[in-house]
């Protein structure tokens, strides 16, 4: 069965602080891991995309990498603007998005 | 990227009442999706709607239940029906975009159902 983990559920930084949230997968013929950015009472915003193995996504202070197993979000030297909650989503060979839970970000000034 | 409006941005119901939420796109898109987003879990994908056939509706999910239109390209919409409290959660329609795989969500429908 096609499944996404993510963790930690809650991470809470200082400004500055630099951290990574995991996000775990398990799929049948991997065709995507997508990141997303949901601020509360928002739709998601799309953040990356990530296809292959190796590869990374850079953009402002976060970058997104992929291995066979599991994508890491790196946040890096993080502001309160970046308070969030960052999902992860997989597409499978059956064409279908599937999320993971969410890590929900406080970042403190 | 899509630009993606939704109607309403939130609404209290009542008990086995039926609401229904339109989702606009700015430009034409084959496919069109609806997902709920219950308080504190992830997105649950409801149906996938394409223009001139019947909508495609996932495990858990019956169209006497959720009723879906899509009446042209760049328009959709989704009923709630004979609501319950359990239906209480956030609404989204979003649209994938041609060649990147990534979708685009709109801003969601909170309903809360009383």
């Amino acid at each position: 069965e096609d499944q996404v983990t993510q963790s930690p559920e809650a991470l809470r930084l200082q400004e500055g602080e630099s951290s990574s949230l995991n996000c775990s997968y398990t799929v049948s013929g991997l065709r995507g891991l997508f990141w997303y950015r949901q601020d509360p009472g928002k739709g998601p915003e799309f953040l990356f995309t990530l296809y292959s193995a190796g590869e990374e996504k850079e953009k402002e202070r976060l970058k997104a990498t992929l291995t066979k197993k599991e994508s890491f979000l790196h946040i890096t030297a993080p502001k309160p603007e970046d308070s969030a909650t960052y999902l992860c989503a997989v597409r499978s060979n059956t064409g279908k998005l599937i999320f993971g839970q969410g890590t929900t970000l406080q970042v403190k000034p | 990227s899509a630009v993606i409006s939704q109607k309403p941005s939130r609404d209290i119901c009542q008990r086995g009442t039926s609401l229904t939420i339109q989702c606009q796109v700015d430009s034409q898109v084959t496919m069109m999706f609806w997902y709920r987003q219950q308080p504190g879990q992830s997105l649950t994908l409801i149906a996938t709607a394409n223009q001139g056939s019947e909508a495609t509706y996932e495990s858990g999910f019956v169209i006497d239940k959720f009723p879906i239109s899509r009446p042209n390209l760049t328009f959709s919409t989704l009923t709630v029906s004979n609501m319950s409290p359990e239906d209480s959660s956030i609404y989204l329609c979003s649209v994938e975009s041609t060649g990147g795989g990534e979708q685009y969500f709109g801003p969601g429908t909170r309903l809360t159902v009383t």
